[in-house]
């Protein structure tokens, strides 16, 4: 596709079950951020490939949280064991190679545990 | 303390009316700054993104302007419209990792009628 594509869009899950959320950026971009939004907060910074390597993942809340990036494409976050408190809405984002280059971003997956 | 800080936090105006938002921030030696629009329940869309040797730039109704000796921005909106109401995020790179995108916490602006 033309844009950064997150799914799933929305998902529920119950308090302690693992879950994954995918990213697929724009073809060709090669750093790829994550960031969790939590409703009426601003964007809170997660970690973000360079590559298919995670030069920063200083934003990992808690080693419950890990993402991978394979190709240089894709990438998925995974939490383990969920919490209430990581309810938010887990936004993707791309860029392409030089420093004064647009970061686009995906519409987000918006995350509930119950 | 945020490295880079919004205000107001939020702002309500009427339709056809001009408002500002601004932007400070810490972050040294800069690289660029960019403004963001998001709205409920959607990814942020960038509107501009400016480097240190650009005073202004526009994007329709929208001018960002930076002052780097000062490190403050702002984003001025001219004739309101019903479909601004969004928040608006500044967004700073620094020299030392223009890779790092340093998200302020937005404003929060809504349009009446």
């Amino acid at each position: 596709g033309a844009g950064v594509s997150q799914s799933p869009s929305n998902k529920v899950t119950e308090k302690g079950k693992d879950v994954e959320l995918r990213c697929d950026p724009i073809s060709g971009h090669t750093a790829l951020y994550w960031y969790r939004q939590s409703l009426g907060q601003g964007l809170e910074f997660l970690i973000y490939f360079q590559g298919n390597s995670a030069p920063d993942k200083s934003g990992l809340p808690s080693d419950r949280f890990s993402a991978e990036r394979t190709g240089g494409s894709v990438s998925t976050l995974t939490i383990q064991r969920t919490q209430q408190e990581d309810s938010a809405v887990y936004l993707c984002a791309s860029r392409g190679q030089g420093k004064n280059t647009e970061a686009f971003f995906g519409q987000g997956t918006r995350l509930t545990v119950v | 303390k945020n490295q880079v800080e919004q205000s107001p936090q939020s702002l309500i105006i009427l339709e056809g009316k001009n408002c500002t938002l601004q932007c400070n921030y810490t972050v040294s030696p800069f690289s660029n700054l960019r403004w963001y629009k998001q709205d409920t329940g959607r990814g942020p869309v960038s509107l501009t993104i400016m480097t240190f040797s650009e005073n202004t730039k526009s994007n329709g109704r929208y001018t960002a302007t930076l002052d780097a000796d000062t490190k403050q921005s702002s984003l001025h909106i001219t004739a309101s419209q019903l479909s601004d109401s969004a928040s608006y995020i500044c967004v700073v790179s620094a020299q030392y990792n223009t890779d790092k995108l340093i998200f302020g916490t937005g404003t929060r602006l809504q349009v009446f009628p």
